[in-house]
């Protein structure tokens, strides 16, 4: 079975500063990786994903995260954070078996709070 | 394009009423449709997924079912809503399992 960890439930930084959202997941078969963003009272957008490929993804709205398959982690990071980057993030993996992909297993979520 | 709607948007139903949400998906054929559940500080929990019409998978045993009666509509539903039911309800779709898309959502509390 598969598992993700978000490490952090929540994350405060000020607006402009890097920030850093960590995701380890657990894994017997290869997974494809997502990162999708959660505003207040919204449903989920995609952030990125790593499907294959080069290591380093990525997405919109200045995001990025980079596949350590060793350490099995998809950390995303933004070097620069806006107030408008203030909503819940989700780290997702689906599996890979037999050629097919599996339904996606979610962390539990890491609210960022960008204050000015 | 593609679109997902879900309706309705908010609602607030007694305890031991039905039940039905609706999703529809428009701008493409056969594909995947999943229903979540996301409780507060719990992350979201995949209840049914269904890969076409009258195929449908339960994740979770519970008090809640899904149909399917056509391609791109997939209805959640309930004889008696408990008051554990409440939590905010998300459709999605994808092509092949392969990238999910999401819905605007459902908060449903149960009173």
């Amino acid at each position: 079975a598969q598992s993700v960890t978000q490490l952090d439930s929540q994350v405060p930084v000020f607006e402009e500063a890097p920030v850093e959202l960590r995701c380890n997941y657990s894994s017997s078969v290869s997974v494809y990786l997502f990162w999708y963003v959660q505003y207040p009272n919204q449903g989920l957008q995609l952030l990125l994903k790593y499907l294959s490929g080069s290591t380093l993804v990525k997405g919109i709205n200045g995001f990025e995260a980079e596949f350590n398959k060793s350490q099995t982690s998809f950390h995303l990071r933004k070097p620069s954070v806006h107030i408008s980057d203030t909503a819940e993030y989700f780290c997702a993996v689906s599996p890979i078996v037999g050629g097919s992909q599996g339904n996606l297993i979610f962390g539990k979520g890491t609210k960022l709070s960008v204050k000015p | 394009s593609q679109t997902i709607h879900q309706w309705p948007a908010t609602l607030v139903q007694p305890v031991g009423s039905p039940l039905s949400l609706e999703c529809t998906v428009e701008g493409t054929s056969n594909p995947n449709l999943y229903w979540y559940r996301q409780a507060a500080g719990r992350g979201l929990q995949l209840l049914f997924y269904s890969v076409g019409i009258g195929q449908i998978s339960s994740e979770v045993p519970q008090n809640l079912s899904a149909s399917r009666p056509q391609d791109r509509q997939f209805i959640l539903s309930s004889k008696k809503l408990l008051l554990s039911d409440s939590g905010f309800y998300l459709c999605a779709w994808s092509y092949r399992a392969n990238i999910q898309y999401f819905g605007a959502g459902t908060r449903l509390s149960v009173l």
